[in-house]
């Protein structure tokens, strides 16, 4: 079975410009969630899709938005890009995206805002 | 609300030496209890899980974690450390009728040659 795969691996952008990272969860598996990871802040947590649905959102600006599709594929977006987004963002999927499901991370898209 | 504490930010072991990588968690209902590895450049990688029965699990790359409940806590241990598992290690709990998981802030380990 294939992994979770995230495209693009990386990503450099400026100041105030918006960027959408993708994410393709394991096949059979309808929950998505994506993560912020900074070296000062650790992983963060940002939201979680299930069936199209965002379930659960952790605490960022309504710059960060995200979707799924029917085929359980992800999309987040940021929009108004600022330094402090500068991060390595990671996506998970799991069978019912219960607190209990074992998480399949992606290696991640490290963004890189100038 | 549930949390996760991973008290040491970052360890330095010898290789060939033991480890053992503290996790404690607080909440009052029976808990899921993950580690998870994150190479340089990855993403995270399941080592164990525990959710019930013997308290003693033993998970990939010769890593255990024992559950106790009393002390709430669910330390990862190896008996002899490879220069391979220099990483973070990163403690997560879930929880029936809980919306998410929560991640610990992860110990990074060194390891010495």
């Amino acid at each position: 079975k294939a992994g979770v795969t995230q495209t693009p691996r990386y990503l450099i952008k400026t100041r105030g410009q918006q960027v959408t990272l993708s994410c393709s969860p394991i096949s059979g598996h309808r929950s998505v969630s994506w993560y912020q990871q900074t070296p000062g802040q650790g992983l963060q947590f940002l939201f979680e899709y299930f069936s199209e649905t965002q379930r659960n959102k952790g605490n960022f600006p309504g710059r960060f938005s995200g979707r799924q599709f029917s085929n359980s594929r992800s999309e987040m977006n940021v929009s108004t890009l600022e330094l402090g987004d500068s991060a390595l963002y990671l996506c998970a999927s799991s069978l019912a995206g219960l607190s209990t499901d074992t998480q399949y991370f992606g290696p991640g898209t490290r963004l890189t805002v100038l | 609300a549930q949390s996760v504490t991973q008290p040491d930010i970052h360890i330095t072991v010898s290789e060939g030496a033991s480890l053992e990588l503290r996790c404690n968690y607080s909440y009052g209902a029976t808990p899921y209890l993950f580690w998870y590895v994150q190479s340089p450049g990855q993403g995270l990688q399941l080592l164990l899980k525990y959710f019930s029965g013997d308290t003693l699990v033993q998970g990939i790359k010769g890593f255990e974690a024992e559950f106790k409940r009393s002390q709430s806590s669910f330390n990862l241990r190896k008996p002899s450390v490879h220069w391979s598992d220099a990483a973070e290690y990163f403690c997560a709990v879930g929880f029936t009728n809980a919306g998410k998981s929560t991640f610990g802030d992860g110990t990074t380990l060194t390891v010495k040659p």
